[in-house]
């Protein structure tokens, strides 16, 4: 069955520092997603991106955040001058054409900022 | 109000009991519903999507109530597996690509 991939499993960085999570979204998919979790609160959404550009963004996908979908199978989320709150586990998501509107998650990026 | 709002619990039953989990949705409008299930640190799983009508799938139905902007989750003989944290989802606008709203989840545990 396919599904979502994401690299790195957790990533440990310093504040101030620049991170990049990766995913690889289902190869037929046409929707990609990110969304975020703290620990010990709910799922949240950060960005939707299709045909190249976003569709919807969050209040919390400010400046420091962009998406960027390099290739045809990657989809990263750029985190620049990280702040301890970003802190959090990060999720990629895709979805089909179609009727469904159901996404489908990536197993997660843990990250870390010290 | 809280966009979607959800019993946090624990519910601890025991193996082959019948629970059931509520929701309620602030936003009218909104037109697509699902329940994900979620492991510990794991992603959110689809569960299954909620239709209008209701559906079952196995020992999982799901039901939506419009007016009252309800919707509900029934686990029929419940499993140790089934442990989990019960995710009530909302499309707000349900259209293709949209965001989806989340509630803070009903945790369950289920005991031998």
């Amino acid at each position: 069955e396919p599904e979502v991939t994401q690299t790195p499993s957790h990533q440990v960085t310093q504040m101030g520092q620049e991170v990049i999570l990766r995913c690889v979204p289902i190869s037929n998919h046409l929707y990609f997603y990110w969304y975020r979790q703290i620990l010990g609160q709910k799922v949240e959404f950060l960005v939707s991106f299709y045909n190249n550009e976003i569709s919807e963004k969050s209040e919390i996908f400010d400046d420091q955040f962009s998406v960027e979908r390099p290739d045809g199978s990657n989809f990263t989320l750029k985190i620049r001058s990280t702040k301890l709150e970003d802190s959090a586990m990060y999720f990629c998501a895709s979805s089909p054409q179609g009727f469904s509107y159901e996404q489908y998650f990536g197993p997660g990026t843990r990250l870390t900022v010290t | 109000r809280k966009e979607v709002e959800q019993d946090p619990g624990p519910f601890n039953v025991p193996e082959g009991a019948t629970v059931a989990f509520n929701c309620t949705y602030s936003n009218s409008a909104s037109q697509s519903f699902f329940w994900y299930r979620q492991d510990c640190r794991k992603e959110p799983k689809l569960l299954m999507s909620v239709y209008s009508s209701g559906n079952e799938d196995g020992r999982f139905t799901a039901q939506l109530n419009r007016a009252s902007q309800y919707i509900s989750l029934l686990i029929r003989d419940s499993k140790l597996s089934d442990s989990a944290t019960y995710l009530c989802v909302v499309n707000p606008l349900g259209n293709q690509g949209g965001k989806l709203i989340f509630g803070q989840g009903t945790e369950l545990s289920v005991k031998p």
